[in-house]
């Protein structure tokens, strides 16, 4: 299996531009997981989604960020307009089960840069 | 409030030594506890993962004990190689009031240089 797939890998924009980052997850995969990290905060849980519906997004920062799923081996995270607070590595995980015992699984990342 | 903090902040070892990183957690109720490490330049991969009954787990020469009572966990690894320079997270899982242990707190990570 070739992993989870995230594109681009790295992004660098403007203030104000519209920002589209995408994920493949592993097929066979139920659970499908948005996160943002930063050196200050860690790692930060945006929002996940189960067979494709969006279960909980409690942590996306505002309105600016939209994230769909609209079948089960896609996903975006669009974040309009970007602002320089942004910049960060947005990663995607998947994960087979939601239980407690099942670990997740990361993609590469995407390094987002807004000037 | 939950919270998981980890320490050190950074570590550095020299090549075939062993080192202990740290966790601790004010997360309640507990369900799970797991050690990811994070090379450079990628995501995290999952080492270990305890539940509240479990004191000890082995992943090759990494071994994770956990002492629930005092709400702490403890990553050893032995012999290091170059290879184990990463970033190693603390992540504890807490139940959510729908039951279904969705709720994950994060450590900042260790951030671990093992020179020649």
């Amino acid at each position: 299996d070739a992993g989870v797939i995230q594109s681009p890998r790295h992004e660098v924009t403007e203030m104000g531009q519209e920002v589209t980052l995408r994920c493949k997850p592993i097929s066979g995969h139920d659970y499908l997981f948005w996160y943002r990290q930063t050196m200050m905060r860690g790692l930060e849980l945006l929002i996940y989604f189960n067979n494709n519906v969006p279960i909980d997004d409690s942590g996306m920062p505002e309105d600016r960020f939209s994230a769909k799923m609209p079948n089960a081996s896609f996903s975006t995270l669009k974040i309009q307009p970007s602002e320089p607070r942004d910049s960060a590595v947005y990663f995607c995980a998947s994960s087979p089960l939601g239980g407690h015992f099942y670990e997740q699984y990361f993609g590469p990342g995407t390094r987002l840069t807004v000037t | 409030k939950n919270q998981v903090e980890q320490s050190p902040q950074s570590l550095i070892i020299l090549e075939g030594k062993n080192c202990t990183l740290q966790c601790n957690y004010t997360v309640s109720p507990f369900s799970n506890l797991r050690w990811y490490k994070q090379d450079t330049g990628r995501g995290p991969v999952s080492l270990t993962i305890m539940t509240f009954s479990e004191n000890t787990k082995s992943n090759g020469r990494y071994t994770a004990t956990l002492d629930a009572d005092t709400k702490q966990s403890s990553l050893h690894i032995t012999a290091s190689q170059l290879s184990d320079s990463a970033s190693y997270i603390c992540v504890v899982s807490a139940k959510s009031n729908a039951g279904n242990n969705r709720k994950l707190i994060w450590g900042l990570g260790t951030s671990l240089a093992v020179n020649p």
